[in-house]
């Protein structure tokens, strides 16, 4: 089973800045790389896929990078929606499998 | 609009069973792979299981292989998951996703299953 690790736990950010997620591969899953972002008592949301193609009506802000066993999620300009929990997933092999989430909180 | 209608959740006592449904529309069901991630109270994400679009092929996680099934009625436009031996560590929100098999592109809002004595 392929082992998503997502750093930091938590990220405290002020609004408008710049926040930076990354998520790690136990083994290398090329770009096959999702990234979700769940608001408390919402589904998930599907953000990212493709390590690096935003999804249908996501901003701009949201983006992401990498491949292999190394992805980023950057959000260029933080807005007070955009508090949440963002969690990657890989869909290279069976399972899938996700990062644990980080924590994106008001600072 | 994809729209996914979860239903089926409720309280169990352990070892017993439950069957989920997930009524899609605004998309053509028979065409996509669907499957079901669960999330339990304050935990992460896990996926559960996916069924193809056809529903010839199915893949499950280890922690529920053999005693979940999941399945798909294409004329209907819903998907279930037949839980059986239900343990208390399957407490969770269970979600339907629209997926590929790949990524999970379009997410139920969930139905909360408890397993308890």
């Amino acid at each position: 089973e392929i082992v998503m690790t997502q750093s930091p736990a938590t990220l405290s950010v002020s609004p408008g800045e710049r926040a930076t997620l990354s998520c790690r591969a136990s083994e290398s899953v090329t770009s096959e790389l999702a990234w979700y972002q769940q608001k408390p008592g919402q589904a998930p949301r599907l953000l990212i896929y493709g390590a690096s193609t935003g999804a249908t009506g996501i901003p701009a802000r949201f983006s992401g990078s990498g491949s292999g066993t190394e992805f980023t999620l950057t959000i260029s300009s933080l807005q007070s929606e955009d508090f949440a929990v963002y969690y990657c997933q890989q869909y290279n092999n069976w399972p899938r499998t996700f990062g644990q989430g980080t924590k994106v909180e008001i600072k | 609009e994809v729209q996914l209608l979860e239903s089926g959740g409720g309280s169990v006592q352990p070892g017993g069973s439950q069957r989920l449904s997930c009524a899609a529309s605004g998309f053509t069901f028979s065409s996509y792979g669907m499957s079901w991630v669960r999330q339990a109270p304050g935990k992460g994400l896990e996926w559960v299981s996916t069924i193809t679009s056809s529903g010839s092929s199915t893949y499950y996680a280890d922690s529920v292989k053999g005693r979940f099934t999941i399945s798909r009625d294409n004329s209907q436009n819903t998907l279930y998951l037949h839980m059986n031996s239900l343990r208390a560590e399957d407490t969770a929100v269970y979600y339907c996703a629209k997926s590929g098999p790949l990524y999970f592109e379009y997410w139920g809002q969930g139905t909360l299953v408890t397993v308890s004595s």
